[in-house]
């Protein structure tokens, strides 16, 4: 079975552009969870989605948003990008309430 | 905020020894927990996951839980070289309708000395 995929895998943007990164989960996972990776803050959590709609939202401003689709795939965007945005962005997928398998990430460089 | 705390090390273990890897949670209501694995340059692995108090094996890897102390924690036995990476304990908020969210720790970083 294949594992969690993102794209794009590296985004360079600079500040102030908006940026949409994509996720498709495990087949027959419904649950797609979003995490920032940062060496500062280490792993925090941005939101979950189920059967396309949002369950769960971590204490992210209003720019981070996310959307899931019918096949479960999800997106996430960040608006007026921020140096500090700059981070490993990682999705996560489960079965409702189980083990969750992380992608690959995306690494986003803001300048 | 709930929190998950781990010694952010590094950790050092010569080959071939026990490495013994802790975490503490604040909430006390958790039920699932779960150790990732982190090289560098890389995305979490999931290597075990623990739900009830007691021990629970799979191969060299031991997790331990005491619900009672909120603690965690992850033995791996007849450490190798290729073990050496960041270790991530993480912790299950239980949300209402069925939500779910990982708050994880910052991790402990695992070096294994030939």
């Amino acid at each position: 079975k294949a594992g969690v995929t993102q794209t794009p895998r590296y985004l360079i943007k600079t500040r102030g552009q908006q940026v949409t990164l994509s996720c498709s989960p495990i087949s027959g996972h419904r649950s797609v969870s979003w995490y920032q990776q940062t060496p500062g803050q280490g792993l925090q959590f941005l939101f979950e989605y189920f059967s396309e709609t949002q369950r769960n939202k971590g204490n992210f401003p209003g720019r981070f948003s996310g959307r899931q689709f019918s096949n479960s795939r999800s997106e996430m965007n960040v608006s007026t990008l921020e140096l500090g945005d700059s981070a490993l962005y990682l999705c996560a997928s489960s079965i409702a309430r189980g083990q969750e398998f992380f992608g690959p990430g995306t690494r986003l460089t803001v300048l | 905020q709930k929190e998950v705390e781990q010694n952010s090390g590094p950790l050092s273990v010569p080959e071939g020894a026990i490495a013994s890897l802790n975490c503490t949670y604040s909430d006390r209501v958790s039920q699932s927990f779960f150790w990732y694995r982190q090289y560098s340059g890389k995305s979490p692995e999931l290597i075990m996951s623990i739900y009830s108090n007691g021990d629970k094996e799979d191969g060299r890897f031991t997790a331990q839980l005491n619900k009672a102390s909120q603690y965690v924690s992850l033995l791996i036995r007849d450490s190798q070289p290729s073990d050496s990476a960041t270790y991530l304990c993480a912790v299950r908020e239980e949300e209402i309708q069925g939500a779910q969210k990982l708050v994880f720790g910052q991790g402990t970083r695992l070096t294994i000395n030939p």
